[in-house]
């Protein structure tokens, strides 16, 4: 799986959106990029993945550019529970039965009052 | 909640001992995999089953083993404990052809 690049830490105002970039030069035409978050020490928790086109569900916007060498993960008001440490990771091709999951150190998300 | 249980929350133990950390998957998931959170490697995939099989081997230390029963629960069986083994360890499940793994809240292991 190609390995992804994230700025260590970001912070953000509360209600403003919130763009997290994510690079993955090196990502090859079947893997798919996913966002995953992590608050406090809980477990992992999905956000969303795409293979090209741009993604959009009720917890954030996906976008992908059109070489496909990075993304960029929206959330479009942040809260202060959006405070979290964000993962970009690349996976292959989805397998029936799953995909292991390669973390790198993410982006610690601060979102301020 | 994601569905996904791990038991103990908590664990204390000397080094040298042996411990089992529990998980049950969401109901109806057939894969289920283990990843340990210490501070200096961060997240780690160590093991995955489906079905009862193994299916994929991350860097799971030969101490440590595990199993997924009939049921689907799984178990992590870690052994000869050394300090560098504390840590979170989280169990996750994914359904059948979805892409998203789902977490359970992890059992923070401390060896002393």
């Amino acid at each position: 799986d190609a390995k992804t690049t994230q700025p260590p830490s970001m912070d953000c105002a509360e209600g403003r959106a919130a763009n997290l970039p994510c690079n993955h030069s090196t990502i090859s035409g079947n893997e798919y990029v996913y966002w995953y978050r992590q608050i406090h020490s809980q477990g992992p928790q999905y956000i969303i993945h795409g293979l090209k086109n741009n993604e959009t569900n009720e917890m954030a916007s996906l976008i992908i550019t059109e070489d496909r060498k990075s993304s960029t993960l929206i959330l479009p008001h942040a809260t202060l529970r959006d405070t979290a440490v964000y993962y970009c990771i690349v996976v292959g091709m989805i397998k029936a039965a799953g995909n292991k999951l390669t973390f790198g150190g993410g982006t610690r998300v601060l979102v301020k009052p | 909640d994601s569905g996904v249980t791990q038991t103990p929350k908590h664990l204390i133990t000397a080094t040298g001992q042996r411990v089992t950390l529990r998980c049950s998957p969401r109901s109806g998931d057939l894969s289920v995999y283990w990843y340990q959170q210490s501070l200096d490697q961060g997240l780690q995939f160590l093991i995955q089953y489906y079905n009862g099989e193994e299916r994929a081997k991350g860097n799971i230390l030969e101490r440590f083993s595990a199993q997924q029963f009939p049921d689907l629960h799984s178990e992590l069986n870690l052994s000869s404990l050394e300090l560098g083994d504390s840590a979170l360890y989280f169990c996750a499940s994914s359904p059948l052809g979805g892409p998203e793994a789902f977490f359970g809240q992890g059992t923070r292991l401390t060896v002393v």
